[in-house]
C-alpha cells in the first residue's frame, strides 16, 4: 500500500460543477502539498497545508490531521481547470523537505 | 510564490552524449534543492537531494556516476546526465526549499530526448 493514495484516478466534470479530489496518508506528516501539472508537465504548487483549510480563488484545500486525509475542492469548475492534481506530504521532524507524492488524480472538465 | 527556473525547457540529444539541465532560485536563496524524474503517466519520483556546498544525496538505485548534480551556490544547482541512453529520456523537475517560508517551489521542468 502506497503511503499516499488519492481518489479518485481519473474525474471527468461538467463546466460548473463542484469537484472534491481527496488524499489520504498513513504516516506522520509536517505539511501536505497540492500541486498541479498541466499537460506539457510544468508543475504549479497551488497550497502547503499543516491544518485547517485554505483557500484561493476558486480552489479550498482542507487537511484533517488526526484523520491523515486531506481533500481538495474547486468551484464552478472551468475547462481551464483540467490538469493532473498531486497530492505530496512532507514528513515530520527536522528540515528535511523530502515529498512523497501520490499518483495524481486526473482531471477533465468538458465544456 | 517563489519561482524557479530550469533551462533549458527541452533537449534532444544522441545516444552518448552529456547534458547538463540548470535549475535555478530566482528570488530567494535555496539551501535544499530536489531533482525528479518523471515517466510518462507516473508520478515524480525523487532522484536526490542537493545541498548547497555539499555532496548530494542519491536515492537508492539513482547511479550518482550518471546523474551528476551540482549546488555551487543558494541560487544554482545543475543536473548532468552523463553518456545518455534512450532509457533515460524522461521529464526531469527540480525544487528548491526555501527555508523562511518552509515551503518547496517547482520548477517548470525539462523534458530530456535521447535518440
Amino acid at each position: 500500500k502506497n503511503e499516499v493514495e488519492q481518489s479518485p484516478q481519473n474525474l471527468t466534470a461538467q463546466e460548473g460543477e463542484f469537484i472534491t479530489i481527496n488524499c489520504s496518508y498513513s504516516v506522520g506528516i509536517s505539511a501536505l502539498h497540492w500541486l498541479q501539472q498541466h499537460p506539457g508537465g510544468g508543475i504549479v504548487s497551488l497550497f502547503m497545508l499543516s491544518s485547517g483549510k485554505k483557500k484561493h480563488g476558486r480552489l479550498i484545500a482542507t487537511i484533517n490531521i488526526q484523520e491523515k486525509h486531506s481533500s481538495l475542492h474547486i468551484t464552478a469548475s472551468h475547462p481551464r481547470d483540467s490538469a493532473v492534481y498531486i497530492c505530496a506530504v512532507r514528513g515530520s521532524g527536522g528540515s528535511n523537505y523530502k515529498l512523497t507524492f501520490g499518483k495524481g488524480t486526473l482531471l477533465t472538465v468538458n465544456p | 510564490g517563489a519561482v524557479v527556473s530550469q533551462h533549458p525547457s527541452w533537449v534532444i540529444c544522441k545516444s552518448g552524449t552529456s547534458v547538463k539541465i540548470e535549475c535555478r532560485s530566482l528570488d530567494f536563496q535555496a539551501t535544499t534543492m530536489f531533482w525528479y524524474r518523471q515517466f510518462p503517466k507516473q508520478s515524480l519520483m525523487l532522484m536526490a537531494t542537493s545541498n548547497e556546498g555539499s555532496k548530494a544525496t542519491y536515492e537508492q538505485g539513482v547511479e550518482k556516476d550518471k546523474f551528476l548534480i551540482n549546488h555551487a551556490s543558494l541560487t544554482l544547482s545543475t543536473l548532468t546526465v552523463t553518456s545518455a541512453h534512450p532509457e533515460d529520456s524522461s521529464f526531469y523537475i527540480c525544487s528548491a526549499g526555501d527555508s523562511a517560508y518552509n515551503e518547496q517551489f517547482f520548477g517548470p521542468g525539462t523534458r530530456l530526448t535521447v535518440l
